[in-house]
This record gives structure tokens, sequence and C-alpha cells, in this order.
């Protein structure tokens, strides 16, 4: 059971670049999320969604665009990346908000992108 | 809206030292709240919640709900207590609000 994969584990872009990060859970969850690490930052939620082909903003949404065209995946893109863009990226997935788990969110192992 | 404080972004103490990890939050409703944990370039993994009131990892939490706090305690920190901790609130919303994180060092 491999939960929840983030793709690629690493990246480096350059300013004005592209590119899409891929995350994929086996556990038929409803809902995924993609959140961004930064340093004295904490966790903040950039996109998420409640479902196959719905999407929803979060609390810094600005410079992403995802999809949910299938339950199972969850893409984020950056279509001009920036260095403000740098950081550490994790997605995670739960079942019905987490109201019948034990844990509410399982985690991805993260991306870690840099942008020069 | 929901928002989570943890006021304090290091802890360091002793191997044996008592912890306590601040956690505030602001809802106005009823909220779930929850510790995750993060060990050195590892996944997020959920600590403990509150509606389950049990102990993992000699971690405790309780939810005060009129001080609006949810501390997380432990009477002896072990070394391999050392990571990141969030705290995180979850409200009426499908959304997972996490802290600031506070990173907590335990030296030998």
């Amino acid at each position: 059971n491999a939960g929840v994969t983030q793709t690629p584990k690493f990246r480096v872009l350059k300013t004005g670049q592209s590119m899409t990060l891929l995350c994929a859970q086996d556990m038929n969850h409803e809902y995924m999320y993609w959140y961004r690490q930064d340093p004295g930052m904490g966790l903040r939620l950039i996109h998420y969604s409640v479902g196959e082909g719905t999407t929803a903003k979060g609390e810094v949404p600005d410079g992403y665009n995802v999809s949910r065209l299938k339950k199972q995946n969850f893409l984020l893109g950056l279509e001009s990346a920036a260095p403000s863009q740098t950081s550490v990226y994790f997605c995670a997935s739960s079942d019905i908000a987490g109201q019948v788990l034990d844990s509410p969110l399982h985690f991805g192992n993260g991306t870690r992108l840099t942008v020069t | 809206a929901q928002r989570v404080t943890q006021p304090e972004k290091l802890l360091s103490v002793f191997k044996g030292a008592p912890v306590e990890l601040k956690c505030n939050y602001s809802y106005s409703g009823s909220p779930e709240l929850f510790w995750y944990v993060q060990y050195s370039r590892q996944r997020l993994q959920l600590l403990l919640r509150h509606i389950s009131r049990e102990s993992i990892k000699g971690f405790t939490a309780d939810l005060n709900k009129g001080e609006t706090s949810f501390h997380l305690k432990k009477p002896f920190a072990q070394e391999e207590d050392s990571a990141m901790y969030y705290c995180a609130l979850m409200g009426g919303s499908e959304k997972l609000v996490f802290g600031k994180g506070m990173k907590l060092t335990v030296n030998p």
C-alpha cells in the first residue's frame, strides 16, 4: 500500500519555467490538498479538492493551478515559476475530511523545488 | 476564521526534562485539534488528536476551550523526540489549518 506518492522528489527550475507536480493516492480518498512548507511559515494550504473534478483555493493560491481529473490524482502546476516559489511542497489526502479515521491527513514525502 | 498560533519557534531541552509545546487557536465553533510531527526530512505524521484522548510516545494534549489552547506535553523528553511539531485545527470546513510549527531539540 503506497499511500500518497509525490513525483518528482526534487526539481530545480529557472525563473519563468513551468512544471507540474504529481500527487497520487491509492486509498480512494475524496479529499486532496497541496501545501507548501517554508521555514518560519509552517504549512500553508495552496489549493485543495473535495472530489474528482472539483478544486478550491487555499491560503496562498496565486501562481499555482491545480486539476483533479481523476480521483486518485491531484496535480499542482506552476505556469511561470518565480524564486518565491522555492519551497517544499507536500500533498495530502483524507477521507471525508478525516472524521472517520484516526489520521485526518495522509501526507506524501514532499517535493523540494528550487527556483533560480 | 480558523487560526492556529504556536508562539514559540524553538525549544531546546536536555534529555529527561519536561516539555510543553504551546498551541492556541481561534475558532468560533467546536474545533477538532491535532498535533503533527515531522522528523528530519520525513513526511508529516499524526501524533495525536484531541478527540482520541490518548497518549502517544508519552505525549499528551488537553483541549482547554476556555483558554482556547491545546498544549502538547511530555514529562520526560527523549533525544528521539527532536523534530518539528505542528498544531493543526479543523473547523467546519474541509481544510486543516496548521500553525507555523515549533522545532524541538532534545540534547543528550
